[in-house]
């Protein structure tokens, strides 16, 4: 049972390149989310999709796009990527208030 | 709005000591709260969880009560391993939402020494 699984794991990319990062969960959870990670902030919540077909913003949504592409995969897009978007992004999935299960995260370093 | 403070780290200890970190929160309504443990180059990984006040969660020789009267969720371990190592982090959702979406705390990192 593989859980939640993110591509890639590292990745550099030169200010204003575009990437996707790629999310599935095999937990048939209703719910998704896109985290990042920096150091002495915890983690702050991006986008969420609360079921299949629906997207919503969080906390830090500036820079980034979400899409919803079925139950299982969730992806995250970065259009014009900048320095500030270095860190570690972590997708996740739950069931309500059942506790969210996390990826492995993603590595971004923008030069 | 709804949010976690943990107690600064890093936090320091000897093998076999006594832990406690600290978490409180502010919350509209009754959140559910949870410990996430992330150790060195993975993901978070889910320790424990409450619902409702009162409650105790535990896991693997950790534990943390829910605590409404003073708005807290500590999280204990009698006795620590260096496998214990990690990054700690209090989170809460807020009941009565359609998703799970968690509010997190800053983190505390623990380190324990042989």
């Amino acid at each position: 049972n593989a859980g939640v699984t993110q591509t890639p794991k590292f990745q550099v990319l030169k200010t204003g390149q575009s990437m996707t990062l790629q999310c599935a969960q095999d937990m048939n959870h209703n719910s998704m989310y896109w985290y990042r990670q920096d150091p002495g902030m915890g983690l702050r919540l991006i986008y969420y999709s609360a079921s299949e077909g629906t997207t919503d913003k969080g906390e830090v949504p500036n820079g980034y796009n979400v899409s919803r592409l079925n139950k299982r995969e969730f992806s995250l897009r970065l259009e014009s990527a900048a320095p500030s978007q270095t860190s570690v992004y972590f997708c996740a999935s739950s069931e309500a208030q059942g506790g969210a299960f996390f990826g492995q995260g993603t590595r971004l370093t923008v030069v | 709005g709804d949010s976690v403070t943990q107690m600064e780290g890093p936090v320091t200890l000897s093998e076999e000591a006594f832990l406690t970190i600290n978490c409180t929160y502010t919350a509209t309504g009754y959140p559910s709260l949870f410990w996430y443990v992330q150790y060195p180059g993975e993901g978070l990984q889910l320790l424990l969880k409450a619902t409702k006040a009162d409650d105790k969660g535990s896991n693997k020789g950790f534990e943390a009560t829910y605590r409404k009267e003073t708005t807290s969720f500590h999280l204990e371990k009698g006795s620590v391993q260096v496998s214990d190592s990690a990054v700690y982090f209090c989170a809460l959702t807020t009941r009565g939402s359609n998703t799970g979406k968690l509010i997190f705390g800053q983190g505390t990192t623990l380190q324990v020494k042989p």
